[in-house]
């Protein structure tokens, strides 16, 4: 069975410091990653995702993510954080033919 | 770009009810999906559709039934409101699931559904 972990339920970070956003995942199969995010009282927008090829993948608004296989991992990374990144983010697995399995999801606080 | 519409905000019901919850995407995609979100558990799969009258369980399918009579509209029916379903109501439509899932979700809005 599929199954993502977040394992941190919020994660502060001051303004222009960087951001990490973590994910852990188990999948039988190849593994297809997302990052979605949600503004309050708004539904999912997807972020970046990873299928194959380079383990760094860039996606919307300066948000990047690093695949790392031996880990089973999928963190979310980004520069330098702004106070408009504070939202509900969620990591979410896919494999052929499965359908979408979503992590609890990790509120980030950007603060000023 | 796809939009998916959720036809209410916010819904107050009282327990016992029927409710209807209503979705439609503009983009002529063949999958559709209802979710529900809780603080804590993420999304849970209540059920999904392939194709016009077909329906499939979820994880959660207790207390919900579905329809799809047209392509574009994916209904969520709670055939008997109980307080366990106030929730966030989530809906999200996929082109295709034959590339084997590669590409992302798209949601609407949400609904958000207080039965008293």
């Amino acid at each position: 069975a599929q199954s993502v972990a977040q394992p941190e339920d919020q994660v502060n970070v001051a303004e222009g410091n960087p951001l990490t956003v973590k994910c852990t995942y188990s999948v039988s199969g190849n593994p297809y990653l997302f990052w979605y995010v949600q503004y309050p009282n708004r539904g999912l927008q997807f972020l970046l995702k990873y299928i194959t090829g380079d383990n760094l993948v860039k996606g919307s608004y300066g948000f990047e993510a690093e695949f790392n296989k031996s880990q089973t991992s999928f963190h979310l990374k980004k520069p330098s954080a702004l106070v408009s990144d504070s939202a509900l983010y969620f990591c979410a697995v896919n494999s052929y033919g499965q359908n979408f399995v979503f992590g609890p999801g990790t509120r980030l606080s950007v603060l000023p | 770009d796809v939009k998916v519409t959720q036809s209410s905000r916010y819904l107050v019901k009282r327990t016992g009810e029927k409710v209807f919850l209503e979705c439609v995407q503009d983009m002529d995609h063949e999958n559709m999906f209802w979710y529900r979100q809780d603080p804590g558990l993420g999304l849970r799969l209540i059920y999904f559709s392939y194709d016009v009258k077909m329906k499939e369980k979820g994880d959660i399918p207790e207390g919900y039934s579905v329809s799809r009579e047209k392509k574009e509209r994916f209904s969520l029916i709670l055939e008997s409101a109980s307080t366990n379903q106030t929730s966030m109501y989530l809906c999200a439509s996929i082109l295709d699931r034959g590339e084997g899932g590669n590409q992302p979700q798209h949601f609407g809005d949400g609904t958000r559904l207080s039965i008293l």
